[in-house]
């Protein structure tokens, strides 16, 4: 069964102070791997897509990666204004249109 | 451009009672998605279209229904609401990208319904 686990659910950090979130999933072949940050009370906003391992995209203080099983969104001397839930989503290579949703991580950066 | 757009913000429903979740979004995409989002879970496709009078269930289409008639309307409809529907409703469309044959989805601000 096609699934995306995301972790930590919640992650706490000091302004500046770097680490990563973890997206792993389990598909049949992978089209595409697309991170999203969702402020609350608003919509998912999108930040990027991967394709195939070994693939990097940068913005601002975020870098997601991509493996074969998994990928990282580092992110690098965070700020408060960082803070938000980030959504990780698959699409598989025998999926047109559905994405398969992991529940997010919960980022708190504190000043 | 204002993007993708819903109303209402917020809606409190009794049970058994029916309502349109209303979503527009002027990007002129033909893809144009519904899903729900619950505490700790991740989105659910309810429903999505691929171009006016194309429709087709997603994952958890039972208790709604939709309509598209115009390129830039997604309206979601319930029917007989139940506490289940209790949810967080998100709108989004989206473009292809055509050599990776994958879409980057665009999402509007949501509506919190409570059913009660």
């Amino acid at each position: 069964e096609d699934q995306v686990t995301q972790s930590p659910e919640a992650l706490r950090l000091q302004e500046g102070e770097s680490s990563s979130l973890n997206c792993s999933y389990t598909v049949s072949g992978l089209r595409g791997l697309f991170w999203y940050r969702q402020d609350p009370g608003k919509g998912p906003e999108f930040l990027f897509t991967l394709y195939s391992a070994g693939e990097e995209k940068e913005k601002e203080r975020l870098k997601a990666t991509l493996t074969k099983k998994e990928s990282f969104l580092h992110i690098t001397a965070p700020k408060p204004e960082d803070s938000a839930t980030y959504l990780c989503a698959v699409q598989a290579g025998d999926s047109n249109y559905q994405l398969i949703w992991g529940a997010g991580t919960k980022l708190i950066i504190k000043p | 451009n204002a993007g993708v757009t819903q109303t209402p913000k917020f809606r409190i429903l009794k049970i058994g009672q029916s309502m349109t979740l209303q979503c527009t979004q002027d990007m002129n995409h033909n893809y144009m998605y519904w899903y729900r989002q619950d505490p700790g879970m991740g989105l659910k496709l309810i429903y999505y279209s691929v171009g006016a009078g194309i429709t087709d269930k997603g994952e958890v289409p039972n208790g709604y229904n939709v309509s598209r008639s115009t390129t830039e309307d997604f309206p979601l409809r319930l029917e007989l609401a139940a506490p289940s529907q209790t949810s967080v409703y998100f709108c989004a469309s989206s473009y292809p990208i055509v050599q990776r044959g994958t879409y980057e989805q665009y999402f509007g601000p949501g509506t919190r319904l409570t059913v009660t």
